[in-house]
């Protein structure tokens, strides 16, 4: 069975400090696909980063970061500078192998608040 | 944007009547998907498509029916909505690579049964 844990149920940061999410998976899968999505206050899913399995070379964008590690399981989000407009839910998911994409299991979502 | 409309966007109903929610999609995308999402457990699958008339169960169907006549649009219905269907219920399709793409989500549609 696939399974995302994000430990940190809610974070409070002040603006401008950096402030990492953490994402831990567990799969039996060799090939699967790691994913972020943010819910700000106004309730919608924006998708912000897809990683697939066999590329483990971290990324950045922008203030946004990404740290992959098939050796522990993670894959944990880091944001610099943090904003208030980084207040919001951030899902960390997991979508193993399937043929009709059903198998994509999201974390219980880490709740941000960046205060001013 | 990725093209997902649902409607309604809010409905408040009584226990035991049906509700039907709608999704539509404007870039003819062959995997759709509907979630709830409730506190403490995140989103969860209701139910999905392959195709024209190809559906499924996902992890929590029960209660819940969908039907999908044309490759736009994605019906969910609660034949007898209960109190535990209180809920935002999101639509999704795959983007990208097919069913291993990225899901892209309609604004929801949140949903109280009284």
């Amino acid at each position: 069975a696939q399974k995302v844990t994000q430990a940190q149920t809610e974070i409070s940061v002040v603006e401008k400090e950096d402030v990492t999410l953490d994402c831990v998976y567990e799969t039996r899968d060799t090939t699967y696909y790691l994913f972020w999505y943010k819910q700000p206050p106004s309730g919608e899913l924006v998708f912000l980063i897809r990683r697939n399995s066999f590329d483990e070379q971290n990324e950045i964008s922008g203030r946004y970061s990404w740290n992959f590690q098939k050796s522990t399981s993670s894959f944990n989000f880091t944001i610099t500078a943090s904003q208030v407009v980084d207040s919001a839910v951030y899902f960390c998911a997991l979508k193993g192998r399937d043929n009709y994409g059903q198998n994509f299991v999201f974390g219980p979502g880490t709740r941000l608040s960046v205060l001013p | 944007d990725a093209g997902i409309t649902q409607s309604p966007r809010h409905k408040v109903t009584e226990t035991g009547t049906p509700v039907t929610l709608r999704c539509h999609q404007t870039e003819n995308h062959r995997y759709m998907y509907w979630y709830r999402q409730d506190p403490g457990h995140g989103l969860r699958l209701i139910h999905y498509s392959y195709g024209v008339k190809d559906t499924d169960k996902g992890e929590v169907s029960d209660g819940y029916s969908v039907s999908r006549s044309k490759t736009e649009d994605f019906l969910l219905t609660l034949e007898s909505a209960t109190s535990s269907q209180t809920s935002v219920y999101f639509c999704a399709i795959s983007v990208g690579q097919g069913a291993s793409g990225e899901l892209f989500f309609g604004e929801g549609s949140r949903l109280t049964v009284l």
